[in-house]
């Protein structure tokens, strides 16, 4: 089954941004718009903060931004704030009709 | 506004069976597929298995094919998942979450998920 790469962790100081990248393959980011980030507090179930691989919903903030490049997908938050810290997540579409997610990576806001 | 609330989580022996249930509510069920997405206790997100807007067309994981079964009421707007010959490795908390199409594309709202635990 599809699963995204994604590095375990990422830190950053309050201010300042963070990139987390999201890697798959040509079955999956590299074939579809589909492509989605999702932010999770410990004890709360996901929510979505980016879709179709660069699109917010309404009211998530502009700190939250993200792009696709080949079979690469990545996540930006500017403006690092105490509350972003969080596990990220990121999923695609695959040509398999399923859902890929990437393993997750936990945000620290030093 | 959009809420699922998931039910029937519990505690199971191996080889067991448990039917879960998703209540939809605040939107149009029958417009959009539904997934099923698991989490074992200190674990990543795993997709489990999907149904398209009207049922026709399933889609699950390598490990849950032939044990798992999704399925929807549109009348009822409720999503299913039922559970069978259950795994330790299948201990997780399981949301059900709306697809933002009718078949595949990503997650848009997630329930608060219930817990299957798996043990002797």
């Amino acid at each position: 089954q599809s699963a995204l790469s994604q590095p375990a962790s990422v830190s950053g100081s309050p201010g300042q941004s963070i990139t987390i990248s999201c890697t798959g393959t040509s079955n999956d980011i590299g074939s579809y718009k589909y492509v989605a980030w999702y932010q999770q507090h410990p004890g709360k179930a996901p929510k979505l903060m980016i879709y179709e691989v660069n699109y917010r919903p309404s009211g998530v903030s502009n700190r939250f931004s993200g792009s696709k490049s080949g079979n690469t997908a990545s996540l930006t938050i500017s403006g690092l704030q105490a509350e972003d810290e969080a596990d990220y997540y990121c999923s695609s579409y695959t040509t398999s009709g399923a859902l890929g997610f990437g393993g997750g990576t936990k945000l620290t806001v030093l | 506004q959009e809420q699922l609330v998931e039910s029937g989580g519990g505690v199971v022996q191996p080889g067991g069976s448990l039917r879960l249930s998703c209540a939809a509510s605040g939107f149009t069920f029958s417009n959009y597929a539904m997934h099923w997405v698991r989490q074992a206790p200190g674990k990543g997100l795993e997709w489990v298995a999907i149904v398209w807007y009207d049922g026709s067309n399933k889609s699950y994981r390598d490990s849950v094919k032939g044990r798992f079964a999704i399925s929807r009421d549109n009348s009822k707007k409720t999503l299913y998942l039922e559970m069978n010959n259950l795994r330790a490795d299948d201990t997780a908390v399981y949301y059900c979450a709306r697809d933002r199409f009718q078949s595949g594309s990503y997650c848009d709202y997630w329930g608060q998920g219930t817990l299957v635990s798996v043990s002797s």
